[in-house]
């Protein structure tokens, strides 16, 4: 099965810094990513995904690398402000179907 | 339009009582995915259903579990005799059909089992 996983379960930045959030996957048959978001008392909200044709896609101030080599892929964020405060998670689909799998969520704490 | 909203959002039940958790997805969406994410963890799938058909039950821990989508939209996962290690959040998504589309996560329903 799948597995996924990120590298820090606590990320600390000041605000104004660049954030970068890292997660490993196991199953080398993934071919789609999504990044979600989730703050406290919500559903995790979508933020930005990537295809495995792909290595880098970029969005409103967050950027996905993929690395299929290493089977690594991470999340940028420009500029961190206070509202990008929460906890987030890589998730890893194959297939085409949508059975999604989560790691185990970074919490990002902006410091003002 | 509305997104996905799920009832009630706190739940406190005894051990032993059954309890049935309501999920309205985003209208005309075909998929819709239930999860129960236990405190610090991330989501686990349970169940995946498109339109009617429960299409993937495989995450369901037990047979206490049971969910259903009688017309396609609305879905109720009930969980019977519950237990204390069934406190989690419970969160639906949605999303306009299978082919890795965007999953609509609603705010969840909050389980605590005394």
């Amino acid at each position: 099965g799948e597995s996924v996983g990120l590298h820090l379960p606590t990320l600390s930045v000041q605000e104004g810094d660049n954030s970068i959030i890292n997660c490993a996957y196991s199953n080398s048959a993934s071919d789609y990513f999504i990044w979600y978001k989730q703050e406290s008392g919500k559903g995790p909200q979508f933020i930005i995904d990537i295809r495995s044709n792909m290595d880098k896609r970029q969005g409103q101030r967050v950027t996905v690398l993929l690395n299929k080599t290493v089977k690594h892929l991470s999340l940028q964020i420009a500029a961190t402000q206070p509202g990008d405060s929460a906890v987030y998670f890589c998730a890893a689909l194959s297939g085409g179907y949508q059975k999604v799998t989560f790691g185990t969520g970074t919490k990002l704490q902006v410091i003002p | 339009g509305a997104g996905v909203s799920q009832s009630p959002r706190y739940k406190v039940a005894k051990r032993g009582q059954d309890v049935a958790l309501r999920c309205d997805p985003i209208s005309g969406h075909v998929s819709l995915f239930w999860y129960q994410q236990a405190l610090g963890q991330g989501p686990e799938f349970l169940t995946y259903f498109q339109n009617e058909a429960q299409l993937d039950k495989s995450g369901l821990p037990s047979d206490r579990f049971f969910a259903e989508r009688p017309e396609g939209s609305v879905s109720t996962l009930k969980i019977q005799r519950t237990q204390q290690e069934d406190s989690a959040v419970y969160l639906c998504a949605s999303s306009i059909q299978g082919g890795n589309y965007e999953q609509y996560f609603g705010p969840g329903t909050r389980l605590t089992v005394t």
